[in-house]
């Protein structure tokens, strides 16, 4: 199975400063037959459902704001909210879909307003 | 708009059975993989079980292998989730989630499953 492990568990950032969470996939997830990466970044505010933010590494989901991108390579992936605002406190969980089943997601990191 | 609802959940006492369904709206059902996800309560998200479209293909989380069974109802539009033989540990909350495919794009509100005598 594929291992996720995300880091920080939790940070504190200040409304319109910069949160950056950081995923590792125990093996790679890149597919270079078609040269994308099999990960996804998932936000799930408090009492809601997770929501789907970016995937194949790096592509935001439609309707997802654009301070919000996704990059990395292989093993290692950055989720990056710009200019955090009030509303984007959740808690984060990267996700793997490249070696199916399981569908494996990392442990979560939540995002706290400092 | 995608409308996922769950619903079946409840109290149940060890070793005992619950189903729960998942009502879809909003797309063409049976074009599409579905997922169940749970989790427990302030913890993180596990998956549990996927089908295929067509009802085909099944997997499992190991922990769940021989007492869940995922089935669906494409004429319904109508995802399931038969839970047997049940344990404190399978206590969560319960998600059915459509897939993109590939990423989970959709998920419901979520039942609350709780496994106690």
């Amino acid at each position: 199975d594929i291992v996720m492990t995300q880091s920080p568990d939790s940070l504190a950032v200040s409304l319109g400063e910069r949160a950056t969470i950081n995923c590792k996939s125990s093996q790679s997830v890149f597919y270079s037959s078609n040269n994308k990466n099999y990960l996804a970044w998932y936000r799930q505010k408090p009492g809601q459902p997770p929501r789907l933010l970016i995937y194949w590494a790096s592509t935001r989901e439609s309707g997802v704001p654009d301070r919000f991108s996704g990059s990395g390579s292989g093993t290692d992936f950055t989720l990056t909210i710009n200019s955090l605002q009030a509303e984007d406190v959740a808690v984060y969980y990267c996700q793997q879909y490249y070696s199916p089943p399981p569908w494996t997601f990392g442990q979560g990191t939540r995002v706290e307003i400092k | 708009q995608v409308q996922l609802v769950e619903s079946g959940g409840g109290v149940v006492q060890p070793g005992g059975s619950l189903t729960l369904s998942c009502l879809a709206s909003g797309f063409t059902f049976s074009n599409y993989g579905m997922h169940w996800v749970r989790q427990v309560p302030g913890k993180g998200l596990e998956w549990v079980a996927f089908i295929q479209k067509d009802g085909g293909d099944k997997y499992y989380v190991d922990s769940v292998k021989g007492r869940f069974t995922i089935s669906r109802d494409n004429s319904r539009a109508t995802l399931y989730l038969q839970m047997n033989s049940l344990r404190a540990e399978d206590t969560a909350i319960y998600y059915c989630a459509k897939v993109l495919p590939g990423p989970f794009d959709w998920w419901g509100q979520g039942t609350l499953v709780t496994v106690s005598s």
